[in-house]
């Protein structure tokens, strides 16, 4: 069975600081890959998507990741942080079915807490 | 066009009373998922629902729970009796049937059981 670790459960940077999330995935062949925002009393919004070709994805709010198949990995990573972007941050595997969508496994969660 | 509907949005009941939840998806989406979060956590599958068919629902508590899906559009989510531990929040997401597009989610449903 496939399974998602984000083995960073709070991160706090500075507003224009950098950041990266981690996520590594366990599954026997490439997966899909997602990564998704959580604001507070929110549902997840897609963030982006990996499904095959260029390893990197760019999404939506300045993201980007990067499947690595050798590490099992997909960080996120962000240039530059604003305020807003504080949030809780889940990694996710989609499992390729026959015929159907794909079974999504996510991971733990990753609290992002932005200072000023 | 309009998301995944949920409702209703918050929910408290004494423990062992009944509970539902209804979602409604994206139109045109066949796949449904019910997703449970527990405080800190990350979402885990429920059960999935191709069209009017549960093709997964291996992680459903199937003596408290059940659910259904009508016409392969609309569905509810039961919990009968609700439990303490039923705390959480349920979240319903959509997709198209096809293996690489991504799911869409509801805003939940926050559930406590007091």
């Amino acid at each position: 069975a496939q399974s998602v670790t984000q083995p960073d459960i709070h991160i706090t940077v500075s507003e224009g600081a950098s950041l990266e999330l981690r996520c590594n995935y366990s599954y026997g062949a490439t997966p899909y890959l997602f990564w998704y925002v959580q604001s507070p009393g929110q549902g997840l919004q897609l963030l982006l998507k990996y499904f095959s070709g260029d390893t990197l994805v760019q999404g939506i709010k300045g993201f980007e990741a990067e499947f690595k198949r050798s590490q099992s990995s997909f960080n996120l990573r962000k240039p530059s942080v604003h305020w807003s972007d504080a949030a809780e941050y889940f990694c996710a595997v989609g499992v390729p079915t026959t015929g159907t969508a794909s079974k999504l496994t996510f991971g733990t969660g990753t609290r992002l807490q932005v200072t000023l | 066009e309009a998301g995944v509907v949920q409702s209703p949005r918050y929910k408290i009941i004494e423990k062992k009373q009944p509970v539902a939840f209804w979602c409604n998806p994206i139109s045109g989406h066949n796949t449904l998922y019910w997703y449970r979060q527990n405080l800190g956590q990350g979402p885990e599958l429920l059960i999935r629902y191709e069209n009017e068919e549960a093709v997964d629902d291996s992680q459903l508590p199937k003596d408290r729970f059940s659910a259904e899906r009508l016409k392969g559009v609309d569905s509810t989510l039961k919990i009968q009796p609700a439990e303490l531990g039923d705390s959480a929040v349920y979240l319903c997401a959509s997709s198209t049937d096809r293996g690489n597009t991504e799911a869409f989610f509801g805003q939940g449903t926050r559930l406590t059981v007091v």
